[in-house]
């Protein structure tokens, strides 16, 4: 079963409104989650590094303020989508690493739809 | 930065077939993995790879590090409706996972 969960696993908005996507890891915790976007027939491209307790670290061209991203525990990410906007459509990934079993594991992903 | 190029880009086969395909790197990369996507879901890992020249295999998957460690390659034998979706490579790289471009496998029953 799923070792990394996100929700919502598809979520519709309009224009200008956010949306919050959730990492959850289900049976380890995750010191660092990472999150990628995907655009259609493209590859995962990392947006940014999450890290519990502190600031996550963006990858170039990735705007922060818009992405904002809290790790306030140690199985639980979130991603939220500031005044969402048609071009930020896309297949939203996370990913987290278990150390123990030495793997990371990808959750089911979560598609944004902006109308 | 880094890239991963993966070829072919998209492959279409018949049930029964076998298909192999190749991700190559600008730099080195001292881990390859592949990961299988199937449409709406999150990667899966497949196979991954520490020691160049290594050969390993996972069912009718194997995989290979290359010796130069710029690049890896994929097979998949006698392959199956259910083996459709998106391959990727992916190297770690200070911390992050790089993925390939992906070869998209279509299997005709």
């Amino acid at each position: 079963g799923a070792v990394v969960s996100q929700h919502p696993s598809r979520v519709i908005c309009k224009s200008g409104t956010s949306v919050k996507i959730e990492c959850r890891s289900l049976d380890f915790q995750a010191t660092t989650m990472f999150w990628y976007r995907q655009f259609p027939k493209q590859s995962l491209m990392l947006m940014a590094t999450s890290n519990e307790g502190s600031k996550a670290t963006y990858e170039q061209g990735v705007e922060k303020d818009k992405f904002l991203i809290n790790h306030a525990s140690l199985t639980l990410s979130t991603l939220t989508v500031t005044s969402a906007h048609p071009e930020d459509s896309s297949f939203y990934i996370c990913s987290a690493s278990d150390r123990v079993r030495g793997e990371l594991f990808f959750g089911e992903g979560s598609r944004l739809t902006v109308l | 930065g880094q890239q991963l190029n993966q070829s072919p880009q998209s492959m279409f086969i018949q049930e029964g077939e076998d298909v192999s395909m190749n991700c190559t790197s600008s730099s080195i990369f001292n881990t390859w993995l592949w990961y299988k996507q199937d449409p709406g879901e999150g990667p899966v890992l497949l196979i991954a790879l520490y020691k160049a020249g290594e050969l390993t295999s996972n069912g009718r998957l194997t995989a290979q590090f290359g010796i130069t460690r710029k690049d890896s390659f994929l097979n998949i034998s006698a392959s199956i409706p259910s083996d459709v979706g998106i391959y990727f490579c992916a190297g770690p790289s200070a911390d992050k996972l790089i993925f390939g471009t992906g070869t998209r496998l279509q299997v005709f029953p």
